[in-house]
């Protein structure tokens, strides 16, 4: 089976920068991907690493270590729109997608 | 219009019940994807299909069956409603020319089993 951690809450203030980790772990395992959902809403994509290292798109970049068992995700310039859950997602060869349990940024002026 | 799409929006309905939640996609993608969503907690995968003949089990399929009636629709029926099936519920796509991972995920269906 997969299974993820992730913190369940993160707070930081507008401009900031912030370190979102999700550790997994997996009788499979592919890739790990990022998801954003604001409250109410349907969960959105925000980037996908397959490969050890650093993905940038934008504010937000995505980690992975292999090695580790352990990915990150990183935003930047936070803004207020910012705040929502983010989901690591496991993705166990196309098969099956594990989703973390979320962690919830708040985003302070 | 959105490019997937879900009906009902809200269901309310009383234990014992069959329901049918439907899915519509115009992407053209040929991966879909049913997850549901309990409060406070990540998305669980009831089922997915690969393709039009490709059916699959997740990780929560008991109590639930699936219909891939063509490329773009997906439904999800509750045989028998039970209240523990209360949540939210959502459909996704993806297209195979892209990292699995990389999912649309329609506006949800909130249901509540009575």
């Amino acid at each position: 089976g997969q299974s993820l951690e992730q913190p369940s809450e993160v707070t930081a203030v507008e401009g900031a920068i912030v370190q979102i980790n999700c550790t997994y772990q997996t009788s499979g395992f592919y890739g790990l991907s990022w998801y954003q959902q604001h409250d109410g809403g349907a969960p959105t994509f925000l980037s996908y690493n397959a490969l050890d290292g650093l993905e940038e798109t934008g504010r937000f970049s995505s980690f992975l270590s292999r090695s580790d068992s352990y990915g990150y995700l990183l935003l930047q310039e936070l803004q207020m729109k910012d705040s929502a859950s983010y989901f690591c997602v496991a993705d166990n060869y196309g098969q099956n997608f594990v989703f973390g349990p979320g962690t919830r940024l708040s985003v302070l002026p | 219009d959105a490019d997937v799409t879900q009906t009902p929006r809200n269901r309310i309905t009383k234990t014992g019940k069959r329901i049918m939640l439907e899915c519509s996609q115009t992407k053209g993608h040929d991966r879909m994807y049913w997850y549901r969503q309990d409060p406070g907690l990540g998305l669980r995968l009831i089922y997915y299909s690969f393709d039009v003949k490709d059916i699959n089990k997740g990780e929560i399929s008991d109590g639930y069956s699936v219909s891939r009636q063509a490329q773009a629709k997906f439904s999800l029926s509750l045989e028998s409603a039970i209240p523990n099936q209360t949540a939210l519920y959502f459909c996704a796509t993806s297209d195979s020319s892209e990292p699995a991972d990389t999912q649309y995920f329609g506006p949800g269906t909130r249901l509540t089993v009575l």
